[in-house]
């Protein structure tokens, strides 16, 4: 069964650094797409990043500079380092993968979300 | 940057009703469109990809059509467990979603 399982989030104040991992069970995280997407409270849902097979990486232009996505192919884990973070900031953190063109690039599966806070 | 535009943003129905949907992208996007439910405290299940195609487990009450600009999901019969909110995502460009449509109980 392909499985993500998100850890990492907490409560954190404004201008400090966080980072959320995921971790991949029955999918290769290297071979796949993989995206962030996060949901803020009472909001809908935003994608934040992704990062294609070969490594390269793209961003929602609300987190460009803030936010690195990276992965450890050893571990089959994926990381979201996130820094100067703002009230904003504040959703739960989805893991997903990016099913293939076959699929349209949909998000087809999906970690269960981290929530992360920023306050003071 | 591709905009997409849900309708209604909200709606109330009875179970067993037909709920329809829509998603309008500011420009072409062939059949890049996809459709997703949100329930609370639940991960978004994406439910259509490319416009009409049924994600493999979901049930057949849920139908999407469409292409270039405007696309449709369809709840045929609405069963209790589909009071949620629905989005909808094109992938033509840089991912996007839309701003939901919440399905309340009336």
């Amino acid at each position: 069964e392909e499985q993500l399982v998100e850890s990492g989030g907490g409560l954190i104040q404004p201008g400090g650094s966080l980072r959320l991992s995921c971790a991949a069970s029955g999918l290769i995280v290297s071979t796949n797409y993989m995206s962030w997407v996060r949901q803020a409270p009472g909001k809908g849902l935003e994608w934040v990043a992704v990062i294609y097979s070969g490594g390269t990486t793209r961003y929602a232009d609300s987190v460009k500079g803030r936010i690195t996505f990276s992965r450890d192919n050893s571990k089959n884990t994926m990381y979201l380092q996130m820094s100067s973070l703002r009230a904003d900031d504040t959703a739960v953190y989805y893991c997903a993968r990016v099913a293939t063109r076959e699929y349209n690039y949909a998000l087809d599966v999906w970690g269960q979300g981290t929530t992360v806070t920023v306050s003071s | 940057d591709i905009q997409l535009t849900q309708s209604p943003s909200s709606l109330s129905a009875s179970v067993g009703d037909r709920v329809t949907i829509t998603c309008r992208a500011s420009q072409t996007i062939s059949n890049y469109l996809n459709w997703y439910q949100k329930q609370p405290g639940k991960a978004p299940r994406l439910l259509i990809y490319a416009a009409s195609s049924l994600q493999s487990g979901v049930p057949s009450r849920f139908s999407g059509s469409g292409s270039g600009t405007d696309f449709t999901l369809t709840i045929s019969s609405l069963e209790p467990e589909d009071f949620a909110t629905y989005y909808c995502q094109q992938t033509y460009s840089f991912p996007l979603f839309g701003g939901g449509t919440k399905v309340e109980i009336k």
